[in-house]
């Protein structure tokens, strides 16, 4: 498989929370990062976390680390209009500095 | 505050057609990067710098070459164009150990191959 690994579609309603989940392959990670991309940019970072922590919160953002299962996801609070967009789950690798592996991206789509 | 800025935007080529995808940044970052996007497939690494003179192949090199002259610029030529190479391009840059490794992003650049 890939060695970052997120479901490719989310839709939520206006208001609701999202979730967003993401796996990785490579334990030697350092940070983890989300960037969002709406149509026709390019990517921009939303938040990242460093290794050694669970939890990373920035305001409407929370960021769940588990390092034993590999897993990140990120939890967006009354999620808008405005979060449309396509998300992607990336690490840094921790064996060679500069070398990110990116995710697929997940495309969420908020309802009103 | 122009960031990282990546040219042209869109591009049609012919098969066997060369172009060059420019790219330069204002940031004094080390750190550059080529990656192509494709649908469903994410951002693939194609080449990167982390200095000028410096450049290393990623994930999928073939059909492209690069070059750092200087710290502000990086471009990515394409040789012979083939319709596999038909994407979008986006150019990034990063500070690199001095912070998180944020990178920045240009807008990227739709190419066509026909």
């Amino acid at each position: 498989g890939e060695d970052v690994e997120q479901s490719l579609f989310l839709s939520v309603r206006e208001g609701d929370s999202s979730v967003i989940n993401c796996t990785y392959t490579d334990s030697s990670s350092t940070y983890l990062y989300w960037y969002k991309q709406e149509p026709g940019a390019g990517l921009q970072l939303l938040t990242y976390i460093f290794s050694n922590m669970d939890m990373k919160q920035d305001q409407r953002l929370t960021v769940l680390l588990n390092k034993k299962d590999k897993h990140l996801s990120l939890r967006i609070a009354d999620t808008q209009t405005g979060d449309s967009a396509i998300y992607f789950c990336a690490n840094l690798k921790g064996d060679s500095w500069g070398k990110f592996q990116f995710g697929a991206g997940t495309q969420v789509v908020v309802t009103p | 505050n122009a960031g990282v800025t990546q040219t042209p935007k869109f591009r049609i080529l012919k098969i066997g057609q060369s172009m060059t995808l420019q790219c330069t940044q204002d940031m004094n970052h080390n750190y550059m990067y080529w990656y192509r996007q494709d649908p469903g497939m994410g951002l693939k690494l194609i080449y990167y710098s982390v200095g000028a003179g410096i450049t290393d192949k990623g994930e999928v090199p073939n059909g492209y070459n690069v070059s750092r002259s200087t710290t502000e610029d990086f471009p990515l030529r394409l040789e012979l164009a083939a319709p596999s190479q038909t994407s979008v391009y986006f150019c990034a840059s990063s500070s690199g150990q001095s912070g998180s490794g944020e990178l920045f992003f240009g807008e990227g650049s739709r190419l066509t191959v026909l």
